[in-house]
């Protein structure tokens, strides 16, 4: 089975901090995505990295980077995380893009920024 | 523009008995797949079931159909002999394989929220 790990289930941080959101596949996935859920809005493509060291924006990337150097990890960055920013976070990843290729996502990260 | 909509909030059903939930999408593309993902309050979204669009048949797994409806834009989710596991969050979603260049990206619908009763 696929394996998406994300490292934090909880985070609390406070406005103005930099932070690392990380995650990791083990099925050798090229595709991998990180997303917002928040209620009401359903979820948001934050940013898309087809490859190592390739990257896409996505619907909402304002105030979000991220970075792939192994194709097994995707790092999600707040650069200066502010409260609006409090969400749940899920990372996922997917074999091919093809139509009918799903996405396999971590457990989530529920971010609190204070 | 492409949309999903799930128009049921809230559904509860009563343990072993089948649910329909629902699913409307809108898209002026002829290929695209269609997705049910299942998110159970411990926050993991998990693939249940994919139909495409040039499927003829509609799509089964296990205990879950989708049940296609390609002229009325249909794509509703069928759950048969519920049980309390399936009390969830579920979620509709597309994607068009041509879609401005960014046939990566998923459509999502806003979800209904399943309550199985014993």
């Amino acid at each position: 089975d696929v394996k998406v790990t994300q490292s934090s289930r909880y985070l609390v941080k406070r406005t103005g901090e930099k932070v690392f959101l990380e995650c990791v596949q083990d099925m050798d996935h090229e595709n991998m995505f990180w997303y917002r859920q928040d209620p009401g809005l359903g979820l948001r493509l934050i940013y898309f990295s087809y490859d190592v060291k390739m990257k896409e924006k996505g619907d909402i990337p304002e105030g979000y980077s991220v970075s792939r150097e192994k194709k097994e990890r995707f790092s999600l960055i707040l650069e200066s995380a502010s409260t609006n920013q409090t969400s749940m976070y899920l990372c996922a990843s997917s074999l091919i893009v093809g139509p009918g290729s799903p996405l396999h996502f971590g457990n989530g990260t529920r971010l609190t920024v204070t | 523009a492409q949309k999903i909509t799930q128009t049921q909030p809230g559904m509860f059903v009563q343990e072993k008995e089948a649910v329909t939930l629902d699913c409307t999408y809108d898209t002026s593309d002829q290929s695209y797949g269609l997705f049910w993902y299942k998110q159970p309050s411990s926050g993991e979204m998990i693939f249940l079931i994919y139909q495409g669009s040039y499927d003829e048949q509609n799509a089964t797994e296990g205990r879950y159909s989708l049940n296609f409806q390609k002229a009325r834009k249909s794509a509703n989710l069928v759950i048969s002999a519920s049980q309390l596991g399936d009390s969830a969050m579920y979620f509709c979603a597309m994607r068009e394989v041509y879609y401005a260049g960014n046939n990566r990206k998923l459509i999502w619908g806003l979800g209904t929220s399943l309550a199985v009763n014993p």
